[in-house]
């Protein structure tokens, strides 16, 4: 297994530039989510997904869209880019088989937006 | 909305020392699952060790132990024989129980292990 996967490794935008960042995952978790790390913040949510079709909010979630049309894959676009969203950007995954489970994290997504 | 805070933004070690890394969290819950994660600087987020809130005794993974104090909210962690493979930024996570998977993190903990 792959594990969580995380495309591009590392980005440059320009403010109100476009992009997605890509998630994938191939353990059959119906459980995935997206975080921001900023520097003296730790690692905030801001969208997740309980299975295909379903996503919802997380705590920070303003200028991000995501979607979830397939088990593997949860995008996370940046519709027109601002400074603030400047940060590393984790995927992580978890099956819903039992309330224990941990998560698996991917290897993130260092972002600068100038 | 729960918190969870860690008092400590950086902490130093020698190797082979033991080293307790501090973590509080606020909830009203009484079901809820708590974590320890450790980012090197390779920034991956690994999983060091995990708490149920409803089990009494105290996890241990090797030479990762916890004291976890329910009714003081309080979940530390603690390194037994440092090695210089531990220096990492380590996150304490909070997570409710049911199927609620949202995990809400502190603000993490830097440690150095000194040779």
């Amino acid at each position: 297994n792959a594990g969580v996967t995380q495309t591009p490794k590392f980005q440059v935008l320009k403010t109100g530039q476009s992009m997605t960042l890509q998630c994938a995952q191939d353990m059959n978790h119906e459980y995935m989510s997206w975080y921001r790390q900023d520097p003296g913040m730790g690692l905030r949510l801001i969208h997740y997904s309980v299975g295909a079709g379903i996503t919802d909010q997380g705590e920070v979630p303003n200028g991000y869209n995501v979607s979830r049309s397939t088990t593997e894959d949860f995008p996370l676009r940046l519709l027109s880019a601002a400074p603030s969203q400047t940060s590393v950007y984790f995927c992580a995954s978890s099956p819903r088989t039992y309330s224990y489970n941990e998560q698996f994290f991917g290897p993130g997504t260092r972002l600068t937006v100038l | 909305a729960q918190t969870v805070t860690q008092s400590q933004p950086e902490m130093s070690v020698q190797e082979a020392e033991t080293v307790t890394l501090s973590c509080t969290y606020d909830t009203s819950e009484s079901d809820y699952y708590l974590f320890w994660y450790k980012q090197p600087p390779s920034r991956q987020m690994i999983l060091v060790i995990r708490q149920e809130a409803y089990k009494q005794q105290n996890a241990t993974e090797n030479r990762f132990s916890v004291n976890f104090q329910k009714a003081a909210k309080s979940f530390s962690l603690k390194i037994s024989d440092s090695q210089l493979g531990d220096a990492a930024m380590y996150f304490c996570a909070y997570r409710s129980g049911g199927s609620n998977y949202k995990l809400t993190f502190g603000k993490g903990t830097l440690l150095t292990v000194n040779p």
